[in-house]
Formats: C-alpha cells, sequence, structure tokens
C-alpha cells in the first residue's frame, strides 16, 4: 500500500537560514509526489510536484525538492526562509489515490 | 477564473442536524474530493468521486454521505450520525483519480463548527 510520512510534525528558523521538511514515500511503484502549502484557514497551493522528468523539481517560492528513489524521500528545501514561509506544508502522493503525510507546519523566527 | 469553489466558509450546526457543504468546480476534472482536517492529523479522506453518478467511500467516511449528479458539483451532507463534525473540511479535484502525474487543486475550506 502507498503511504507518505512527514518526519517532522514542527520545524522553526531563522529568517534568512535554510529550510529543511522532510518527506519518506511508501510505494511500491514510481509514484507521483507534490508538495503543498498551507496558510490559516486556507486551501492547499501546489507548491511543486514530482513527475519523473527530473528528480530535482523547483516549484514557486524559492522551494525545491529531490526525488531519491535509493532513499525514498522527497525532502522540500529552500536556502533561505523568508517570514512569509510560515505555514503548514504537506507532502501527497498519487497512485491511483491521493494521500497526505499529517503535516509539517513552519515557523520562521525574525 | 478557473478554480474552486466551497461554501460557506463557516457553518455552525445543532446538535441532530444535518448540514451540507457545498463544493463546486469549472476545471472540467473528472475526480473530485473531501477531506476532513484536524489539528495534527493532516488531511484524512472521506469521500471520492472518479465520475458523475458515481463515489467511493474513504478512511473515514462514517457519519458523512455525497452525490456526484453533475459533473462539477460534489456537496457533502454532514449527518447526525457524525458524532464529532466540528473540523476544517477541504474539497479537491483533479484531472482524473487513476492518472499518474496529477495534482490536486483545492478550494479553500469550509469550517464547520457545532455548537
Amino acid at each position: 500500500a502507498q503511504s507518505v510520512t512527514q518526519l517532522d510534525s514542527h520545524v522553526s528558523v531563522s529568517e534568512g537560514t535554510p529550510v529543511l521538511l522532510r518527506c519518506n514515500y511508501s510505494s511500491s511503484y514510481s509514484p507521483s509526489l507534490f508538495w503543498y502549502v498551507q496558510h490559516p484557514n486556507k486551501g492547499l497551493q501546489l507548491l511543486l510536484k514530482y513527475t519523473s522528468a527530473a528528480t530535482l523539481v523547483k516549484g514557486i517560492n524559492g522551494f525545491e525538492a529531490e526525488f531519491k528513489k535509493s532513499e525514498t524521500s522527497f525532502h522540500l528545501t529552500k536556502p533561505s526562509a523568508h517570514m512569509s514561509d510560515a505555514a503548514e506544508y504537506f507532502c501527497g502522493g498519487s497512485q491511483g489515490n491521493l494521500i497526505f503525510g499529517k503535516g509539517t507546519k513552519l515557523s520562521v523566527k525574525p | 477564473d478557473g478554480g474552486i469553489t466551497q461554501s460557506p466558509k463557516y457553518l455552525f450546526r445543532k446538535e441532530g442536524q444535518n448540514v451540507t457543504l457545498s463544493c463546486e468546480q469549472n476545471l472540467n476534472h473528472d475526480a473530485m474530493y473531501w477531506y476532513r482536517q484536524d489539528p495534527g492529523q493532516g488531511l484524512r479522506l472521506i469521500y471520492y468521486s472518479q465520475i458523475v453518478n458515481d463515489f467511493q467511500k474513504g478512511d473515514i467516511a462514517e457519519g458523512y454521505s455525497v452525490s456526484r449528479e453533475k459533473k462539477e458539483s460534489f456537496p457533502l451532507t454532514v449527518t447526525s450520525a457524525q458524532k464529532n463534525p466540528t473540523a476544517f473540511y477541504l474539497c479537491a479535484s483533479s484531472t482524473s483519480e487513476t492518472a499518474l502525474n496529477t495534482e490536486a487543486f483545492f478550494g479553500q475550506g469550509t469550517r464547520l463548527t457545532v455548537v
């Protein structure tokens, strides 16, 4: 069965420092993987998606993620955090159904 | 503009009442989904539909019902059988439930509170 696991429920960084949000997946086949961002009381907005064309995927707002099959990971990174990045982030997968991790809340300190 | 519209944004329900949450999309998507979001639990799938007049239960379908009479619409009814309905509900759609490489587009959510 397919599953997506976000390894951290809460990540706190200082403004200007790198961001790393971790996501592992479990799938028998090559999945489609996504990262979404959610601001309070809002819907989810797609940040980026992996579609097997390239293992390093660039998304909006300076975020990127690398698909590593050997590690079954799809971690989200950003070189320099901004205050506006504070939100909840969801890793998702699609292989006949859309499933999501439990989310990682990102806090950014001034 | 194309997108998904959920209404209302806030909804209050009395004990024992049924309430219906609206979800409409003009993206010409085949697949539609309802998720429930509670703090610390991520998104849990309630129901999904791949095509008009067909839908399947997700992980937490008890106490909920849906219909898919039109491609554009996928309303969710929270029945009195749902014992803990207070939550944030998100509707989503995608081009196909079974197609790979397809992401979901989300509405802005409805916050349901039992009073």
